[in-house]
C-alpha cells in the first residue's frame, strides 16, 4: 500500500507559538491533501483541502489564518497552527489523496499547554 | 449538510461472535463508501470500500451496501478481542474528500 509519512507524531508546545506539522507522500503522487482534526471521543472532522500549487479551502469555522497550509509539491503539504491556544489541542491527521483511494498519515497529537 | 450517521455504541460482542455495524447517509448521489478502523491514539486504516449494492466479503469482513435505503454496514465474523477498536463508516464527498461518521465503539470479551 502507499506510504504515507506524518511528523511529528506528538507535540507539546506553549500557548502563543506555532506549530508545524509535515505530510509526505512517499510512494505516489497527491494532487489534493485533506487536513482532518479530531477531538477526543469525536469523529474526524475535515479541516482544509488542498491542491498542489493553488491556495487551500477552508471549511466553515476553520480560520485560515491561523492554520496555514502549504502545499508545495505533489508529495509534501504542511500544516502549521499559529498562536496556538489550549482548545487548538487536537489530533491532527493528513490525507493525501491517491488515484482511487485516501491514504491516512500517521497523525499528529497536539497538546498546547 | 451531507452526514453520516452512526450508532457510538459501546457494541459489546462474545469472542467468535458476529459483530454488525451500522450506518446510514444522507446524499443520495454518494457512489464510494468505506470502513475504517481506528484504535485509540492512531490514525485510521482501511478495512474496506464498497461503490456497488449488494454484499463483497474480505476475510471475516463483509461490506453491505443498499443505496436505495441509504444504508450501509459491516458484519465481522468469528469477532476477536483484537478487533476491539473504533469503526468508523466514511462517504466520499463531491469534492472528493471523506465524510466521516462519529464512529461505533466495538468491544470483543474474550
Amino acid at each position: 500500500g502507499a506510504v504515507v509519512s506524518q511528523h511529528p507524531s506528538w507535540v507539546i508546545c506553549k500557548s502563543g507559538t506555532s506549530v508545524k506539522i509535515e505530510c509526505r507522500s512517499l510512494d505516489f503522487q497527491a494532487t489534493t491533501m485533506f487536513w482532518y482534526r479530531q477531538f477526543p471521543k469525536q469523529s474526524l472532522m475535515l479541516m482544509a483541502t488542498s491542491n498542489e500549487g493553488s491556495k487551500a479551502t477552508y471549511e466553515q469555522g476553520v480560520e485560515k489564518d491561523k492554520f496555514l497550509i502549504n502545499h508545495a509539491s505533489l508529495t509534501l503539504s504542511t500544516l502549521t497552527v499559529t498562536s496556538a491556544h489550549p482548545e487548538d489541542s487536537s489530533f491532527y491527521i493528513c490525507v493525501p489523496w491517491g488515484n482511487t483511494e485516501a491514504f491516512f498519515g500517521q497523525g499528529t497529537r497536539l497538546t498546547v499547554v | 449538510q451531507k452526514e453520516v450517521e452512526q450508532n457510538s455504541g459501546p457494541l459489546s460482542v462474545p469472542e467468535g461472535a458476529i459483530a454488525s455495524l451500522n450506518c446510514t447517509y444522507s446524499d443520495r448521489g454518494s457512489q464510494s463508501f468505506f470502513w475504517y478502523r481506528q484504535y485509540s491514539g492512531k490514525s485510521p486504516e482501511l478495512i474496506m470500500s464498497i461503490y456497488s449494492n449488494g454484499d463483497k466479503e474480505d476475510g471475516r469482513f463483509t461490506a453491505q451496501l443498499n443505496k436505495a435505503s441509504q444504508y450501509v454496514s459491516l458484519l465481522i465474523r468469528d469477532s476477536q478481542p483484537s478487533d476491539s477498536a473504533t469503526y468508523l463508516c466514511a462517504v466520499k464527498g463531491s469534492q472528493g474528500n471523506l465524510i466521516f461518521g462519529k464512529g461505533t465503539k466495538l468491544s470483543v470479551k474474550p
